[in-house]
């Protein structure tokens, strides 16, 4: 299928490599972020959330780490494979008056993992 | 979590003709929202949706180019009008779910769309 990281930076990795993918956000009041993984012509697969109370928050084989300081937020991938070459995403969350929120993207990240 | 479908899931169109692309949700949801992913882009909110009452657009995004439907808590239309080639783009649906941190956003698999 067509790729949707034409533009996007990519990072090359060797399969069983941890990946640290990198992502800057904008909104200081924002209190929740996520990361997306979209796999060609996919929509987005939520993988992992944290909470701007915390600055670490670990799943399986992903941990997300939250530097509010310098408003930034990294993904890491332990044991890289090839089914994780994808997009991947980070957003920030923002409330509406209606109790629910939006999402805001960032610019994305091309993994390309290597057998 | 949730299972969205949209239909279609690409289209070529003529300029000029307008595309109505459906999102049906598996679960009824509140909220549903809009993207637009150009090509190698992120994927930036058109509109949020919901059931009763108006879509909220964002800024850039207005409802003689976008109008939405949402007639009930499982269903979504988003109309592309009038299409230029600058509307080629991925066009994705999604629904908010409360997750464990927060609210989950769950999307569908996107609307491939090609203007000529």
């Amino acid at each position: 299928g067509e790729s949707v990281g034409l533009h996007l930076p990519t990072l090359s990795v060797q399969e069983g490599d941890n990946s640290i993918i990198n992502c800057a956000y904008s909104n200081s009041a924002s209190d929740y972020f996520i990361w997306y993984k979209q796999e060609s012509g996919k929509g987005p697969q939520f993988i992992i959330d944290i909470r701007s109370n915390m600055d670490k928050r670990q799943g399986q084989r992903v941990t997300v780490l939250l530097n509010k300081t310098v408003k930034h937020l990294s993904l890491q991938i332990a044991a890289t494979q090839p089914g994780d070459s994808a997009v991947y995403f980070c957003a920030e969350s923002r409330c509406m008056n209606s109790g629910y929120s939006t999402l805001t993207f960032g610019k994305g990240t091309m993994l390309l993992v290597s057998p | 979590s949730a299972v969205i479908s949209q239909k279609p899931s690409r289209d070529i169109c003529q300029r000029g003709t307008s595309l109505t692309i459906q999102c049906q949700v598996d679960s009824q949801v509140t909220m549903m929202f809009w993207y637009r992913q150009q090509p190698g882009q992120s994927l930036t909110l058109i509109a949020t949706a919901n059931q009763g009452s108006e879509a909220t657009y964002e800024s850039g995004f207005v409802i003689d180019k976008f109008p939405i439907s949402r007639p009930n808590l499982t269903f979504s239309t988003l109309t592309v009008s009038n299409m230029s080639p600058e509307d080629s783009s991925i066009y994705l649906c999604s629904v908010d779910l409360q997750g464990a941190g927060g609210n989950e956003q769950f999307f569908g698999p996107g609307t491939r769309l090609t203007v000529l």
